[in-house]
């Protein structure tokens, strides 16, 4: 079975700090993936890797940053914390070539005061 | 027009009765779909894919494709109360996964 897990269930931080959110994946994936989610907007796409040190935007990229060193792992950077940034954070792979079955981790909630 | 439309629910069913939940999307270039549960408070869970018109079945779950009419259901067979949770349909759009934003289905005990 496909293993993503996160670094944190849950975390508060407060506004102006600098927030690290880790994900690591177990089945050799190529795509890696960052969401959150909202009540009533849905899942959007923050960041997307298809290969390690590769990055592209997604819907919504302001305010976050990625990173992608390793194959296994990804992270998701919030340079400077504001309460809007207060969400559910999800992060999924996938391995089937581009556009395939996303597998998440257990999701990250984040608090910024 | 939304990229995929779910009605939002709630849908209610009884318990032991079949579950139908519906999916439009508008790329008619679109090639895979998908079927995720969510659990409130927890992740999504992908359920089914489906690639080809017509039916797949697994277990009491059933995906139903139509490219033509541009629309994929779910059926849940027997349903439980544990089915209770919002279900996501899911299309691929180029190279990424475009997320509907769920119907909320709740299994009447």
């Amino acid at each position: 079975d496909v293993k993503v897990t996160q670094s944190s269930r849950y975390l508060v931080k407060r506004t102006g700090e600098k927030v690290f959110l880790e994900c690591v994946q177990d089945m050799d994936h190529e795509n890696m993936f960052w969401y959150r989610q909202d009540p009533g907007l849905g899942l959007r796409l923050i960041y997307f890797s298809y290969d390690v040190k590769m990055k592209e935007k997604g819907d919504i990229p302001e305010g976050y940053s990625v990173s992608r060193e390793k194959k296994e792992r990804f992270s998701l950077i919030l340079e400077s914390a504001s309460t809007n940034q207060t969400s559910m954070y999800l992060c999924a792979s996938s391995g089937q070539g581009r556009g395939g079955e996303q597998f998440f981790g257990p999701g990250t909630r984040l608090t910024v005061l | 027009q939304k990229e995929v439309e779910q009605n939002s629910g709630p849908l209610s069913v009884p318990e032991g009765a079949i579950a139908s939940l519906n999916c439009t999307y508008s790329d008619r270039g679109s090639q895979s779909f998908f079927w995720y549960r969510q659990y409130s408070g927890k992740s999504p869970e992908l359920i089914m894919s489906i690639y080809s018109n017509g039916d797949k079945e697994d277990g009491r779950f059933t995906a139903q494709l139509n490219k033509a009419s541009q629309y994929v259901s779910l059926l849940i067979r027997d349903s439980q109360p544990s089915d209770s949770a919002t279900y996501l349909c899911a299309v691929n759009r180029d190279d990424k996964i475009i997320f509907g934003k769920g119907t909320r289905l709740h299994i009447l005990p």
